[in-house]
């Protein structure tokens, strides 16, 4: 594998379940973003992890839950969404902050 | 704060047209700016960057150039083709404010043959 992957590709749950996306890096780099991209709106950056640790976290409801076992690895953690939590979940990493990003294919979230 | 502000789309050509998607910048000091793509279904891709004012990055047809007088960062190609159809999106990163990313809110670009 290389790149950024994510898993799954698609994801259908209901607004009692709990669910986890997986992301994981090939590239070497040290810093992994989710963000949320909804239709219609600006792509919304939700947390940011820098060599582990969690330096940026935009307001993000505690119904997600963001995870980072090591610098290849980062976890979404989901549990009670709403409907209006169905969107494009994107996973992306870089060498650094402010260095570019490179982004994973994406989880279509679905809450039913 | 810093920000990126793209051309309203969607934005419609015919095969062989030429294409400009307008980008500006509001930052202080020598930001970094980045064009991304996204083709339906997938993630973001970087599709050209530059460093510094005057730069030029450029990469399958496209090009763009750092134009600090102008604070601008335009998309250009001289010849699309159907698999051009995508979103662009324009950003910025700047060490002067914490190496923030700011993209802006995306261009969508549809070929028609």
């Amino acid at each position: 594998e290389t790149g950024v992957t994510q898993t799954p590709r698609h994801l259908v749950m209901g607004m009692t379940n709990k669910k986890s996306l997986k992301c994981e890096q090939h590239l070497g780099h040290n810093a992994m973003y989710w963000y949320k991209q909804s239709a219609k709106k600006p792509l919304e950056l939700m947390f940011v992890y820098s060599l582990e640790e969690r330096v940026e976290n935009n307001s993000v409801p505690s119904r997600f839950s963001p995870e980072c076992p090591n610098s290849s690895h980062l976890f979404l953690h989901l549990h009670t969404l709403q409907p209006e939590d169905s969107a494009l979940y994107l996973c992306a990493s870089s060498h650094g902050r402010g260095y570019e990003q490179y982004f994973g294919p994406g989880t279509r979230l679905t809450v039913t | 704060g810093d920000s990126v502000t793209q051309m309203e789309g969607p934005v419609t050509l015919s095969e062989e047209a030429c294409l400009t998607i307008n980008c500006t910048y509001t930052a202080t000091g020598y930001p970094s700016l980045f064009w991304y793509v996204q083709y339906p279904g997938e993630g973001l891709q970087l599709l050209l960057k530059a460093t510094k004012a005057d730069d030029k990055g450029s990469n399958k047809g496209f090009e763009a150039t750092y134009r600090k007088e102008t604070t601008s960062f335009h998309l250009e190609k001289g010849s699309v083709q159907v698999s051009d159809s995508a979103v662009y999106f324009c950003a910025l990163s700047n060490d002067n404010t914490g190496n923030q990313f700011y993209f802006g809110t995306g261009t969508s670009l549809t070929v028609i043959p």
